[in-house]
């Protein structure tokens, strides 16, 4: 069973620029969550989808946004970039929603972000 | 909202002792403890969790304990090998559910 695959891997921007990142989940998995990883800040949540619903949000402005298709493949869209905003961004997949019982989650190798 | 402290934040071991993580956490509602392994250049990997009706689990080198009244729960790697040498990283899934909220983080480093 292939696991999370994240594309592309790596990116370069530019600040003020937008980027769009995207996410393919385990076969079956219908709940997609995105994180963000920064040396400074350590693993911090980004939001949740499933079944093409945002169910979760964390305390990210309303510059990063996503969505899920009906194949629960997501993307992530962060737009006007700052340099902030450079980051490991990780995609995470799970059977359920986070919101029930069954919440194993299974990270992608990431998409690495460089804001210059 | 949820807090997570996890210490040590590095931890170098010889090879074949054991090591150990702890992790506490503010919400006493929380219900679900899982560990994390990353190593350079991948993304973070379950390698064990624990839900709040068990006191521990065990995974043959790993195991995990919780003190729902302190708490805490602890990450516990016996006979390590220089495999073992990642970023190893707790979380906490509040009782409200949605998201996890991770711990800082651990670099064990296992010397041959």
């Amino acid at each position: 069973k292939a696991g999370v695959t994240q594309t592309p891997r790596y990116l370069i921007k530019t600040r003020g620029q937008q980027v769009t990142l995207s996410c393919s989940p385990i076969s079956g998995h219908r709940s997609v969550s995105w994180y963000q990883q920064t040396p400074g800040q350590g693993l911090q949540f980004l939001f949740e989808y499933f079944s093409e619903t945002q169910r979760n949000k964390g305390n990210f402005p309303g510059r990063f946004s996503g969505r899920q298709f009906s194949n629960s493949r997501s993307e992530m869209n962060v737009s006007t970039l700052e340099l902030g905003d450079s980051a490991l961004y990780l995609c995470a997949s799970s059977l359920a929603s986070l919101t029930s019982g069954k919440v194993e989650q299974y990270f992608g190798p990431g998409t690495r972000l460089t804001v210059t | 909202g949820e807090n997570v402290e996890q210490h040590p934040s590095t931890l170098s071991v010889q090879e074949g002792d054991s090591a150990v993580i702890k992790c506490t956490y503010s919400d006493s509602a929380s219900n679900y403890f899982p560990w994390y392994k990353q190593e350079l250049g991948k993304g973070p990997q379950l390698i064990i969790d624990i839900r709040s009706n068990v006191g521990e689990k065990k995974d043959q080198r790993i195991a995990v304990t919780l003190n729902k009244t302190a708490k805490h729960f602890s990450l516990h790697i016996t006979e390590t090998q220089p495999e073992d040498s990642a970023v190893y990283f707790c979380a906490v899934r509040g009782a409200q559910g949605g998201k996890l909220i991770f711990g800082q983080g651990t670099e064990l480093s296992v010397k041959p």
